[in-house]
């Protein structure tokens, strides 16, 4: 089942701060972030395992509660590059090895001089 | 660049056709995985394989078509085409075990064009 990520869009300042959550109905194993502009790959920023940890580099960070199936990815001081559309993926705790990652439709992050 | 290799980049074919789209993993992965992205959609899972063997399905139609071969890369065919099969087709890979915890790096794409 898909993940759902909110706000579907947002639109920022540099410099100014932005918060990207995404929560699932089902157990998960993991939550991956990605930034993917348009007609590009998606880019892989970080990856969050059962466990309940935080993990950050540079001014992007993200907190994974698993207890609530939820993941937040915080931007601080953004920056033009940030701008592009944020998925999470989502694997979810199947207990065994077929495994599938299921992307939620994405957040449009604008970041505006 | 994440070292996953996707041929052809920009295809345009008519209704009805048949297509195969392929993707080399990055060296020393043994899953592979394909989305399919529309016009402001998000990725949509495909199907996943891992060593040659299917692993895991989504929301993948009876038309397509997947295999994994020997040397580890992979082919999606998309049969009888019709237009709103238009979209942008990743192929991914990841590390050994294909585990949920592996990091996911994607390829270009491929730009599929029905007319």
């Amino acid at each position: 089942q898909q993940p759902v990520q909110s706000p579907q869009a947002v639109i920022l300042r540099e410099g100014e701060d932005a918060v990207i959550n995404c929560s699932s109905s089902k157990a998960l194993y993991s939550v991956h972030w990605y930034r993917q502009k348009h007609g590009e790959a998606p880019v892989f920023l970080m990856i969050l395992l059962k466990g309940g940890e935080q993990k950050g580099h540079d001014k992007i960070s993200a907190s994974f509660n698993e207890k609530k199936q939820q993941s937040s990815l915080y931007l601080t001081a953004s920056q033009l590059s940030y701008s592009g559309t944020y998925f999470c993926g989502t694997g979810e705790d199947s207990g065994g090895s077929n495994y599938k990652l299921t992307f939620g439709k994405g957040t449009l992050l604008t970041v505006n001089p | 660049d994440s070292g996953v290799t996707q041929t052809p980049k920009h295809l345009i074919t008519a209704t009805g056709q048949r297509v195969t789209l392929r993707c080399s993993p990055r060296s020393g992965d043994l899953s592979v995985y394909w989305y399919q992205q529309s016009l402001d959609q998000g990725l949509q899972f495909l199907i996943q394989y891992y060593n040659g063997e299917e692993r895991a399905k989504g929301n993948i139609l009876e038309r397509f078509s997947a295999q994994q071969f020997p040397d580890l890369h992979s082919e999606l065919n998309l049969s009888s085409l019709e237009l709103g099969d238009s979209a942008l087709y990743f192929c991914a890979s990841s590390g050994r075990q294909g585990r949920p915890g592996n990091t996911i790096y994607f390829g270009e794409g491929s730009w599929l064009t029905v007319v």
